[in-house]
């Protein structure tokens, strides 16, 4: 198995731009996660899907932020526009209901600086 | 919401050694605490978790136990490696995983050698 795949792995992009990150996760899996990780906030919860459907978006931070997931092997997180705050790690985590198999399994992340 | 407050943010410890990390966290119906390990520049990548029916569990030199009527959790380290070095985050979530996790802000543990 691939584990979950995230793209890019790196991203410069300067204030006021658009920023798509992406994932593609686990293969059978049904909940899909994103994730921030900054020094000072630590991890945090962005918003939650369970076969497609957005859960919990209370961790957005605001409107610039939206997420979708048009299918179950693909999900975006868009910020638009970007702001030099927004800088962070950006996970993608993945999990699937039933049984002990609900261990979330993280992406490798998008490094995301905005100048 | 759910609130997870975790002790020592730095720990140090000579190799061979043990190490405790220790997480409080705030909600009563949070019933899944995974513990995570992520090396510098990596992705967090889960050590051992427990469930709260479950007040002790043990993977080779890895344990964590729970205290359901204290809220709190730990996570223990025997005989330490010098690969062990890394941050670890404490995690809460009331749906069993199957949910969003609140992370605690992590401990940097060093081994010395």
């Amino acid at each position: 198995d691939a584990g979950v795949i995230q793209s890019p792995r790196h991203e410069v992009t300067e204030m006021g731009q658009e920023v798509t990150l992406r994932c593609k996760p686990i293969s059978g899996h049904d909940y899909l996660f994103w994730y921030r990780q900054t020094m000072m906030r630590g991890l945090e919860l962005l918003i939650y899907f369970n076969n497609n459907v957005p859960i919990d978006d209370s961790g957005m931070p605001e409107d610039r932020f939206s997420a979708k997931m048009p299918n179950a092997s693909f999900s975006t997180l868009k910020i638009q526009p970007s702001e030099p705050r927004d800088s962070a790690v950006y996970f993608c985590a993945s999990s699937r209901t039933g049984g002990l198999a609900e261990t979330q399994y993280f992406g490798p992340g998008t490094r995301l600086l905005v100048l | 919401g759910e609130n997870v407050e975790q002790h020592p943010s730095t720990l140090s410890v000579q190799e061979g050694d043990s190490a405790v990390i220790k997480c409080t966290y705030s909600d009563s119906a949070s019933n899944y605490f995974p513990w995570y390990k992520q090396e510098l520049g990596k992705r967090p990548q889960l050590i051992i978790d427990i469930r709260s029916n479950v007040g002790e569990k043990k993977d080779q030199r890895i344990a964590v136990t729970l205290n359901k009527t204290a809220k709190h959790f730990s996570l223990h380290i025997t005989e330490t490696q010098p690969e062990d070095s890394a941050v670890y985050f404490c995690a809460a979530s009331p749906g069993g995983g199957a949910d969003g996790l609140t992370f605690g802000k992590g401990t940097h543990l060093i081994i010395q050698p």
